[in-house]
């Protein structure tokens, strides 16, 4: 058990509809990531924050996305008048420290845009 | 852009047998991670090596960094069905961001 929980598990929703999904890590993770992954593939990067700070955002990612960290606590990830395309699951992982980057996921949301 | 590389991207063995899962890149990384996967769960961080040549050993499981940390290997010794699973590396680059590949997976049938 990380010690990340994401809520929820899954999500159906039509397109153009929006989502927002939520991720608690535990206290100590100053650190927080999401990753998008599909089917076959790695995850690949979303955003980071470090504390409350949204420091680093993929050039992949629409403006139809957009995530926060109010306190530097739990995120969330909004997605915006969805699409087929955005079909995967959503990882957020947390972590310990400045200079580490070792990871711990949470079990993820898996999206399905019909 | 940093691109790992992992092969085989399929890997079928019989319980027993080894097994090694290589990752590659032109690109030199601070640290690389392992983590295995299992359907519909997240990844779970298995090791993080992080000096050039560095070889770790977790039970059946021995990693390896390349001496100019652009590459990885993970061997498994006496595969058993337990160790069926996705294995991905992910390479730390600037901004404490991990870049995954495409991961490997792993079928040890009994």
């Amino acid at each position: 058990d990380t010690g990340v929980s994401q809520d929820p598990r899954h999500k159906i929703t039509k397109r153009g509809q929006n989502v927002t999904f939520r991720c608690d890590p535990i206290s100590e993770h100053n650190r927080l990531y999401w990753y998008r992954q599909t089917l076959g593939q790695g995850p690949e990067f979303l955003t980071y924050f470090q504390n409350e700070a949204q420091l680093e955002k993929s050039r992949l990612l629409s403006d139809r996305f957009s995530a926060e960290r109010p306190k530097g606590s739990f995120s969330t990830l909004e997605i915006q008048r969805t699409e087929q395309g955005d079909s995967a699951m959503y990882l957020c992982a947390g972590g310990r420290g400045q200079l580490n980057t070792e990871a711990f996921f949470g079990q993820g949301t898996r999206l399905t845009v019909v | 852009t940093q691109l790992l590389e992992q092969s085989p991207q399929f890997l079928s063995i019989q319980e027993g047998e080894n097994l090694t899962v290589y990752c590659n890149s032109s690109s030199v990384f601070s640290s690389l991670q392992w983590y295995r996967q299992e359907p519909g769960e997240g990844p779970v961080l298995l090791v993080t090596v992080v000096t050039g040549g560095e070889v770790k050993k977790l039970k059946r499981l021995t990693f390896q960094f390349g001496d100019a940390r652009k590459d990885s290997s993970l061997h498994i010794t006496a595969a058993q069905p337990g160790d069926t699973g996705l294995y991905l590396c992910a390479g730390e680059g600037a901004g404490n961001k991990l870049t995954f590949g495409g991961g490997t997976r792993v079928l040890v049938k009994p």
